[in-house]
């Protein structure tokens, strides 16, 4: 079963409005970590913001904040103010166990954001 | 954040030769690297660990004969695609995590990544 889900393949959102991203996670770990990347067409990867499972506060970047909900296992992304530049794909990882233990990421197959004019 | 340089961002090679892409941290060391395989419009796929001083870790289904990575130091992991094929055409791409202090979040930071074309 896969581990991160991300449902919406493609997503358009108009300038200067808000846009969020799902994804959903699945672990039996109590500690674990969740991350979001940005990647232009230019193809590197971005890393936007990230959430401890034990942080009770949701966590802000700027225009960028994580909603967590972890009794529905979600940790979805929310870009306020959308630019036209902040069209890109959008991953959603997990590190299961300790940061150190276990250093792999799980990735979504990710979310395609455009924004529109 | 932390800066992880690739080299070369795009190559072409010919059937056949082989081809070294460079992974270096810039301002902070790793013992791990990763490396990842990305085909268009799909997700990142992890390829191998790469771990300093030891032999690197390979994903189920990845050759280890035909990627070679090789960890020198704590700054540099190299990947070597030894007789490409077309089919080995890519977007390659490195990581490194910056840290594993207890209550850090040992976010990976990645290279601008490298396009691989074997004719």
């Amino acid at each position: 079963a896969q581990k991160i889900t991300q449902t919406q393949p493609g997503m358009f959102v108009q300038e200067k409005e808000a846009v969020t991203l799902d994804c959903t996670y699945d672990t039996s770990d109590q500690s674990y970590g969740l991350f979001w990347y940005k990647q232009p067409s230019s193809g590197e990867m971005i890393f936007l913001i990230y959430q401890g499972s034990y942080d009770e506060q949701n966590a802000t970047e700027g225009r960028y904040s994580l909603n967590f909900q972890k009794a529905r296992k979600s940790a979805n992304l929310v870009i306020s103010a959308s630019q036209l530049g902040d069209s890109a794909m959008y991953f959603c990882a997990m590190r299961e166990g300790n940061a150190g233990n276990n250093r792999k990421l799980i990735w979504g197959l990710g979310t395609s954001l455009a924004v529109n004019p | 954040g932390a800066v992880v340089s690739q080299h070369p961002s795009w190559v072409i090679c010919k059937s056949g030769t082989s081809v070294k892409i460079e992974c270096r941290s810039l301002d902070f060391q790793a013992t791990t690297m990763f490396w990842y395989r990305q085909f268009p419009k799909q997700s990142l796929m992890l390829m191998a660990t790469s771990n300093e001083g030891s032999k690197a870790t390979y994903e189920q289904g990845v050759e280890k004969d035909k990627f070679l990575i090789n960890h020198a130091s704590l700054t540099l992991s190299t990947l070597t695609v030894t007789s490409a094929h077309p089919e080995d055409s890519s977007f390659y791409i490195c990581s490194a995590p910056e840290g594993a202090l207890a209550g850090a979040s040992d976010t990976q930071y990645f290279g601008p990544g490298t396009r691989l074309t074997v004719l």
